[in-house]
């Protein structure tokens, strides 16, 4: 499994755009990239999945450059309820047994 | 609501008891996972399973953990002789595993979170 490295926190403003970079220089050929939220006392919520190149939908932007070894989860204008704590997980979708290994995550606070 | 549900949220049990957990996945999905998390730690990996069929299990998974998903649809999760350590939210996701090519997306329940006194 592809280990990932992303920043342990961020801190922001409401309004403003956040981008989280998460590394994974061994990512392997079959791998997905795939970001979830995790309130506290929540489980993970999925946000964003992708390939290559760049996937948005109603929450976020996921970009990809060519060579996959880096990914970075875009937040537009976040509020204050996007305080949360994010993670970047990489991993081959269709293997038997997609058990998902979560690093540390990133922790996102969105202050007023 | 057709999202993973889990039961009960919340557990408090003393030391030695035995407590069980039960997982409702999404109705059509396939694949069912069990992980557990620390706090200020990210989940880690338990146990799966497709259908019926338990297909791997963590070496965090003792002998006091069992899991069971009898019909291939909810699932249970039995801690037997609980310690102070096992105190922690488990977390149940499911998804839907098909033909190679196509993407499985875990989707999570809210957790159970258990407290070992």
């Amino acid at each position: 499994l592809a280990k990932t490295t992303q920043p342990i926190s961020m801190d922001s403003y409401e309004g403003q755009e956040v981008n989280i970079t998460c590394s994974h220089n061994n990512i392997a050929t079959n791998d997905y990239i795939t970001w979830y939220q995790q309130f506290p006392s929540q489980g993970p919520r999925f946000i964003i999945q992708g390939y290559k190149t760049k996937v948005t939908n109603e929450v976020a932007s996921l970009f990809i450059p060519a060579d996959r070894k880096s990914s970075t989860l875009s937040l537009p204008r976040v509020s204050l309820s996007d305080t949360a704590v994010y993670y970047c997980l990489v991993g081959d979708l269709g293997a038997a047994g997609n058990k998902l290994t979560f690093g540390g995550g990133t922790r996102v606070l969105v202050k007023p | 609501d057709t999202g993973v549900s889990q039961d009960p949220r919340h557990k408090i049990t003393k030391r030695g008891q035995n407590v069980t957990f039960r997982c409702d996945p999404i109705s059509e999905h396939n694949r069912l996972y069990w992980y557990r998390q620390t706090l200020g730690q990210g989940p880690e990996f338990l146990t799966y399973f497709q259908n019926e069929a338990q297909l791997e299990k963590s070496r965090l998974l003792s002998d006091r953990f069992s899991a069971e998903r009898p019909k291939g649809s909810f699932s249970t999760l039995e801690i037997q002789r609980t310690e102070q350590g096992d105190s922690a939210m488990y977390l149940c996701a499911s998804s839907s595993y098909g033909a190679r090519g196509r993407g499985e997306t875990q989707y999570f329940g809210p957790g159970t979170r258990l407290l070992v006194l």
